[in-house]
């Protein structure tokens, strides 16, 4: 069974500009979360969606957005990009959500310049 | 608020030695726990985990945890130290709100393994 995909690994963008990160779960999970890994701050939860619908969203500025689509892949995008959004942008999925384990994605290395 | 403490940011053993990372975690209901790990350029690696049941868990690659309510506590241990376990390691607490699960994360320990 494949793992949790995620498009592309590394990304190099510069201030102002967007940014669209795209991920794959495994086949037949419904719930797909996104996560920010920074030194600092270490790894911080931005938002899951279940069935296409957001049921949850962390602390993060609106500029940080995501969608689900019907086939479960999800993307998130960050637009006028900051120096601080530098960061591994890890995405995870679950059967079903609740307490299932999450199953990680290598992530996307986004670094801003 | 759930939250959780791994005390130690970095821990260092020698190969064939004891490895003990601790894990205190907070919650106000009964914890879900998990830890993960990171090899460096990859994502996290689901160890082991803790929903109910048997406190004493067994993971992947010999490791093992064990909850103890009294004391807060999920620390990890893996009797005898490869050089392949030097890595990043995460202790988490599963946060439900409205159906949806957050994993709330430790700070991580780096786990070097002295040959």
């Amino acid at each position: 069974k494949a793992g949790v995909t995620q498009t592309p690994r590394y990304l190099i963008k510069t201030r102002g500009q967007q940014v669209t990160l795209s991920c794959s779960p495994i086949s037949g999970h419904r719930s797909v979360s996104w996560y920010q890994q920074t030194p600092g701050q270490g790894l911080q939860f931005l938002f899951e969606y279940f069935s296409e619908t957001q049921r949850n969203k962390g602390n993060f500025p609106g500029r940080f957005s995501g969608r689900q689509f019907s086939n479960s892949r999800s993307e998130m995008n960050v637009s006028t990009l900051e120096l601080g959004d530098s960061a591994l942008y890890l995405c995870a999925s679950s059967s079903r959500g609740g307490n299932q384990p999450q199953h990680f994605g290598d992530g996307t290395r986004l670094s801003i310049l | 608020a759930q939250s959780v403490t791994q005390l130690g940011s970095h821990v260092s053993v020698s190969e064939g030695a004891l490895v003990l990372l601790r894990c205190n975690y907070s919650s106000s209901v009964p914890p879900y726990l998990f830890w993960y790990v990171q090899y460096p350029n990859q994502g996290l690696q689901l160890l082991l985990k803790y929903t109910t049941g048997a406190t004493l868990v067994k993971g992947i690659n010999g490791f093992e945890a064990e909850f103890k309510k009294s004391e807060t506590s999920f620390h990890l241990t893996k009797p005898s130290a490869h050089m392949s376990d030097a890595a990043e390691y995460f202790c988490a607490v599963s946060v439900i709100i409205q159906g949806a699960q957050k994993l709330v994360f430790g700070q991580g320990t780096r786990l070097t393994i002295n040959p």
